[in-house]
């Protein structure tokens, strides 16, 4: 299975500042690379599909780039409902698909 | 608007079988467009998924839950359902049910359901 790694594990953050996670993929995915937020007690929400493309209704404050084994997400301007937990997904090929261990995004 | 419903005991014991169903309201289970998913995730842990369906019966399992897992699909009922045997306190999740577009490259899980919690306990 290919292994995803996120880093940071948890992060500490202002309302405004600028916010960038990091996924890596252990082999490469192409661009098939997919984030996700989740609320407290919530179900994950897909925020972009395919590496950039921004999911319906998301806020482009939000962006994500990359490819091959090196993928970020991006905040630009955090506001107070950004804090939550924010998954990476691999789409490679078939499944089974696997996801990043999770990076928890609380306030400073 | 598209709607997945888990349902199931939230209290299984060890060595018996976890089953759950979801069911999808506002659209139908009978899309040619996509597969429908489990995925579970321990407290305080991350997401793996579990397995998927096709309307058709065509299904994906994780290879290392393959051997206690079984899921099937209704379209009758515009459900799908899922079976894990033998459970232990590994088990133990918050399981959630989702839809997702084809397994070719770039398929993405866009609609989910709230999830429902079960505890294998004795």
């Amino acid at each position: 299975d290919i292994q995803m790694t996120q880093s940071p594990s948890s992060l500490s953050a202002s309302v405004g500042d600028r916010v960038t996670i990091t996924c890596r993929a252990s082999q490469s995915i192409s661009s098939y690379l997919n984030w996700y937020q989740q609320k407290p007690g919530k179900a994950p929400k897909l925020l972009i599909y395919a590496t950039s493309s921004l999911q319906s209704g998301v806020p482009s404050r939000f962006s994500a780039s990359g490819s091959g084994t090196d993928f970020t997400l991006t905040i630009s301007s955090l506001q107070p409902e950004d804090f939550a937990t924010y998954f990476c997904q691999q789409s490679y090929s078939t499944l089974p698909t696997t996801f990043g261990q999770g990076t928890r995004l609380e306030i400073k | 608007q598209l709607q997945l419903q888990e349902s199931g005991p939230g209290l299984v014991k060890p060595s018996e079988t976890l089953s759950l169903t979801c069911t999808v309201s506002g659209g139908s289970i009978s899309s040619s467009s996509y597969y429908w998913g489990w995925i579970r995730q321990p407290p305080g842990k991350g997401l793996e998924w579990i397995a998927s369906i096709y309307y058709s019966g065509s299904t994906y399992y994780n290879p290392s839950l393959k051997s206690r897992i079984t899921i099937s699909v209704d379209t009758s009922k515009n459900q799908f359902s899922l079976k894990l045997s033998s459970v232990t306190a590994a088990d133990t999740a918050v399981y959630y049910c989702a839809r997702h577009n084809l397994p070719s490259n770039s398929y993405y899980m866009d609609v989910w359901g709230k999830g429902t919690t079960v505890t294998v306990s004795s």
